[in-house]
């Protein structure tokens, strides 16, 4: 499984976008990019999931380069609500599924 | 549809006690897997069953199991409780074994004294 490095902290304001980047250098061609979001004493929730290129939805966007040895999440006008812990994972479909979660990134948004 | 549920929320057991948590997936899902999660260690996978079978085991020890129910509901048991078992226990459900998203439920709360 790749192993992910995503920024331990970040700070924003309400109304900025934030861009969360995750570093996953051994990423496999099997692999997908998982983001999820932890708010305190809840479970995670899924936020999004691409290949390469780029993925949209109601919530965030997902930039993978070509390589794919890198991705951005990227959060459009954040609120005080998305004060959370953002998971990177990198895993494939093909095997037993079991999440394998790194330290994540704690955001933070000030009003 | 409802989403994952799990009981109790919080429980106090003391040193040396056993404990069962339960949880229920969203109803059409087959998968439920189990995690820890702890200040210390982050989230931790225990275990994955599907179609009442264990399928995939974390690195714990033996003194973690669990169970899946025909009905995909899920059981997890730790006996001889220690004081590094405080934590927050998770149940995710997904439709299919394998499956990519996970949908978890708010976990249970479990303080060892």
């Amino acid at each position: 499984l790749a192993k992910t490095t995503q920024p331990i902290s970040m700070d924003s304001y309400e109304g900025q976008e934030v861009n969360i980047t995750c570093s996953h250098n051994n990423i496999a061609t099997n692999d997908y990019i998982t983001w999820y979001q932890q708010f305190p004493s809840q479970g995670p929730r899924f936020i999004i999931q691409g290949y390469k290129t780029k993925v949209t939805n109601e919530v965030a966007s997902l930039f993978i380069p070509a390589d794919r040895k890198s991705s951005t999440l990227s959060l459009p006008r954040v609120s005080l609500s998305d004060t959370a812990v953002y998971y990177c994972l990198v895993d494939n479909m093909d095997s037993s599924y079991k999440l394998i979660f790194g330290s994540g990134t704690r955001l933070l948004v000030r009003p | 549809k409802a989403g994952v549920t799990q009981t109790p929320r919080y429980l106090i057991k003391t040193r040396g006690q056993q404990v069962t948590l339960s949880c229920s997936p969203i109803s059409g899902h087959r998968s439920v897997s189990w995690y820890q999660q702890t200040p210390g260690q982050g989230l931790q996978f225990l275990f994955e069953y599907f179609s009442e079978t264990q399928r995939n085991k974390g690195n714990f020890p033996g003194r973690f199991s669990g169970r899946q129910f025909s009905n995909s509901r899920s059981e997890m048991n730790v006996s001889t409780l220690e004081l590094g078992d405080s934590a927050l226990y998770l149940c995710a459900s997904s439709p299919f074994f394998g499956t990519d998203t996970q949908y978890f439920g708010p976990g249970t709360r479990l303080t060892v004294l």
